[in-house]
């Protein structure tokens, strides 16, 4: 059984600080790694991919990727109210190209 | 370059009737993923189409179905609706099968009476 999991929060976190969000999986075989962000009454919206070990920047978005510890995580810098949302990560295993997607870390940015 | 639209961007319904809801991908994308999203259960696969294929499909009842037409276009269908359906379809199109960015649409709201 293929598993994405998340701490559902809520996690909050004052504007300008960095909120760190994470999530495992259950499977070594896995191929590629994506946070998604959704605003409440929306869909999800893509930030960030990752495939390799380490880490990848992108502006404020940092995601972080450890396979040996089948974790992913995605750390955002100087937060705002307007990062306030459901991030979502998702996994696509190398079988099927079928999407994993985690249940969730509801992130709130306190001005 | 325009997005994943879907219709209708709202539904109700009653038990046991029937429903079937489109989503048109972007431009040049050839695969289409349909999911349910719950409060409860997240976002969860239905299946995904490539080239009027289905390619993979979740674990959900024969009930619900879809298809692929050969401009891309896919529809889902959901038969015998049960309270239960009630839920947020989302529709994501990728370039190709295989091809792992997956881009969402608004999402269809379905309510079952």
């Amino acid at each position: 059984q293929k598993e994405v999991e998340q701490n559902s929060g809520p996690l909050s976190v004052p504007e300008g600080a960095i909120a760190s969000l994470n999530c495992t999986y259950s499977d070594r075989v896995s191929q590629s790694f994506f946070w998604y962000r959704q605003y409440s009454g929306k869909s999800p919206e893509l930030i960030m991919s990752i495939y390799s070990n380490g880490d990848k920047e992108d502006g404020r978005f940092t995601a972080q990727l450890n396979k040996a510890s089948q974790y992913v995580s995605l750390l955002i810098r100087d937060s705002q109210p307007s990062d306030s949302a459901t991030y979502l990560c998702a996994v696509n295993w190398e079988t099927g190209n079928q999407f994993y997607f985690g249940t969730g870390t509801s992130l709130t940015v306190i001005p | 370059k325009a997005g994943v639209t879907q219709t209708p961007r709202y539904l109700i319904k009653t038990r046991g009737q029937q429903v079937t809801l489109s989503c048109s991908p972007i431009s040049g994308h050839r695969s289409v993923s349909w999911y349910q999203q719950t409060p409860g259960q997240g976002l969860q696969f239905l299946f995904e189409y490539f080239s009027e294929t289905q390619r993979n499909k979740g674990n959900f009842p024969g009930r619900f179905s879809g298809r692929q037409f050969s401009n891309s276009r896919s529809e889902m269908n959901v038969s015998t609706l049960e309270l239960g359906d009630s839920a947020l379809y989302l529709c994501a199109s990728s370039l190709e099968w295989g091809t792992d960015t997956q881009y969402f649409g608004p999402g269809t709201r379905l309510t079952v009476l």
